[in-house]
C-alpha cells in the first residue's frame, strides 16, 4: 500500500481556503487518491477522489501533480463546521473490486472566527 | 446522517466480558465494512463483507473477534473475553457495488461508530 505524509494540523480563517497538502510519493500508477473527513465523534466522510486530473465537486477541489507524487484539497469557503480531521488516502485495489481504505493519522484543520 | 446506524453508541464493560455490536447499513448496499479507531489515530481496516460472504479480515481480527452479516443486511461484531487494548470506536461502514461498476469507485458510507471502553 502506498503511503501518505501529512501535517498533524493546520490552521485557518473561516471565509478564506483552506489548502491540505498529502504527499504520496510511492502511489503506483492505477492508484487513486481519496480524501475523507472526519468532524469530532462522527463517522468518517467521503469528500473527493481523482486519479491525475484535477477534480471539484460541491464540497472540495483536489489538485494532484503531475507526477501524481503529491495532492491538495482545496476548501475553497472554509466555515467553522469544516473544522475535522482530514485523511488523504492511497486506494487499494484487489481483482475483486474491493476497496479497502487505509486511513493515517491526517491532519486536524481548525477553522478560527 | 449517513444512513447507516450503529448501536450501542456507547458500551463500558469489565474485563474479560463479551460484547457484541451491530451495524445497519444502508438498505440496498451489498458492501459492508468494520473498521476499528483508537484516540488519535485514523481508522483500521478489520473485515468486509459483500453480501453476507466475509471476503477480507485483516490481522489484527483476533480469534476472539468475529463478525457476521446472516442475510446480507445487518452486521454483527462480537468481541469475547474483551481486554483493556480493546477499548476504542468501532466503525462500521457500507457502499453498493456491482459487476458493472467494478472498476468505479463506490464511497463508504460511514455511521457514527460503537465506542467501547473496557475497564
Amino acid at each position: 500500500d502506498a503511503k501518505t505524509t501529512q501535517p498533524p494540523s493546520m490552521d485557518c480563517a473561516e471565509g478564506r481556503a483552506a489548502n491540505l497538502p498529502c504527499n504520496h510519493s510511492t502511489i503506483s500508477g492505477n492508484e487513486y487518491v481519496y480524501w475523507y473527513r472526519q468532524i469530532h465523534s462522527q463517522g468518517p466522510q467521503y469528500i473527493i477522489h481523482g486519479l491525475k486530473n484535477n477534480e471539484t465537486n460541491e464540497m472540495a477541489s483536489l489538485i494532484i501533480t503531475e507526477d501524481r507524487k503529491s495532492s491538495t484539497l482545496i476548501l475553497p469557503h472554509a466555515t467553522l463546521r469544516d473544522t475535522a480531521v482530514y485523511y488523504c488516502i492511497v486506494r487499494v485495489k484487489k481483482n475483486t473490486g474491493f476497496q479497502k481504505l487505509v486511513f493515517g493519522t491526517g491532519t486536524r484543520l481548525l477553522v478560527s472566527p | 446522517d449517513t444512513g447507516v446506524s450503529q448501536d450501542p453508541r456507547h458500551k463500558i464493560t469489565k474485563r474479560g466480558q463479551n460484547v457484541t455490536f451491530r451495524c445497519d447499513p444502508i438498505s440496498e448496499h451489498n458492501r459492508l465494512y468494520w473498521y476499528r479507531q483508537t484516540l488519535g489515530q485514523g481508522p483500521e481496516f478489520l473485515t468486509y463483507f459483500q453480501n453476507e460472504a466475509q471476503l477480507e479480515k485483516s490481522r489484527l481480527l483476533s480469534d476472539r473477534f468475529s463478525a457476521e452479516r446472516p442475510k446480507g443486511s445487518f452486521s454483527t461484531l462480537e468481541i469475547q473475553r474483551t481486554e483493556q487494548g480493546d477499548s476504542a470506536m468501532y466503525l462500521c461502514a457500507s457502499s453498493l457495488s456491482s459487476e458493472r461498476d467494478r472498476h468505479v469507485y463506490n464511497e463508504q458510507f460511514f455511521g457514527p461508530g460503537t465506542r467501547l471502553t473496557v475497564l
